[in-house]
């Protein structure tokens, strides 16, 4: 079954620190990972996209990193602030004939308190 | 350019009635997805439209369930004799080709519909 798993489920951390999200898929075919950040009743925005060639991505204070072989990807928020506080979603992009499906995590809530 | 529209945002519906959810696209985006994301849960697709066609519906419950995309118009996803399990955050996406490695989909803000 097509999964994406996150961890940690939740995370609080001081504003200014750095901080690291965790996410596993089992997805096939794979074609390609995104990170969303979806504030407190709005819907996920892009942070960012990779395909299977790449293996780190970067966003101002967001980085992404991939390992196909592995099956692992992490987001990295630098100098974290207030405004961080949200869920971040990973999203495995299912290669199907007419495209491809998105398939989301259950996300990883992250309050950043000063 | 205004982004992916919903309406409404909040959407209270009594057991047994009918909930009609609109989804206007960004402009020019003729591919349209809807998800549903239940409390703690992440999104979980429900079906794919491309202006008047349904192109995967696999996510969407056989009965009461109902998605359209006409050619003018909003995308409507229509649930009939609402049941309390119904009760979850509605999310419309498009995007401007199908999804492919580096398409782009930008989320509306949700319909939250309520049933009591």
């Amino acid at each position: 079954k097509n999964q994406v798993e996150q961890s940690p489920q939740s995370l609080i951390i001081l504003e200014g620190k750095n901080c690291t999200l965790q996410c596993n898929y089992t997805v096939s075919p794979f074609s390609n990972l995104r990170w969303y950040k979806q504030d407190t009743g709005r819907g996920p925005v892009s942070l960012t996209i990779m395909t299977f060639s790449e293996n780190t991505k970067s966003n101002g204070r967001y980085t992404a990193t991939l390992d196909a072989d592995t099956k692992q990807s992490s987001l990295h928020i630098t100098a974290s602030q207030l405004s961080d506080s949200a869920s971040y979603i990973c999203v495995v992009s299912e290669g199907m004939e007419y495209g491809n499906k998105l398939v989301f995590g259950a996300g990883t809530i992250l309050r950043v308190k000063s | 350019n205004a982004g992916v529209m919903q309406n409404p945002r909040h959407l209270v519906r009594r057991r047994g009635q009918e909930a009609r959810l609109r989804c206007s696209p960004m402009k020019g985006h003729s591919h349209v997805y809807w998800y549903r994301q239940l409390p703690e849960e992440g999104l979980k697709f429900m079906v794919y439209l491309q202006k008047e066609n349904i192109i995967d519906e696999s996510g969407m419950p056989k009965e009461r369930f109902s998605a359209e995309f006409p050619k003018e118009g909003p995308s409507i996803l229509r649930i009939q004799q609402v049941v309390r399990g119904d009760s979850a955050a509605y999310f419309c996406a498009s995007s401007l080709t199908a999804m492919n490695l580096n398409t782009e989909a930008f989320f509306g803000q949700g319909t939250r519909l309520t049933v009591v």
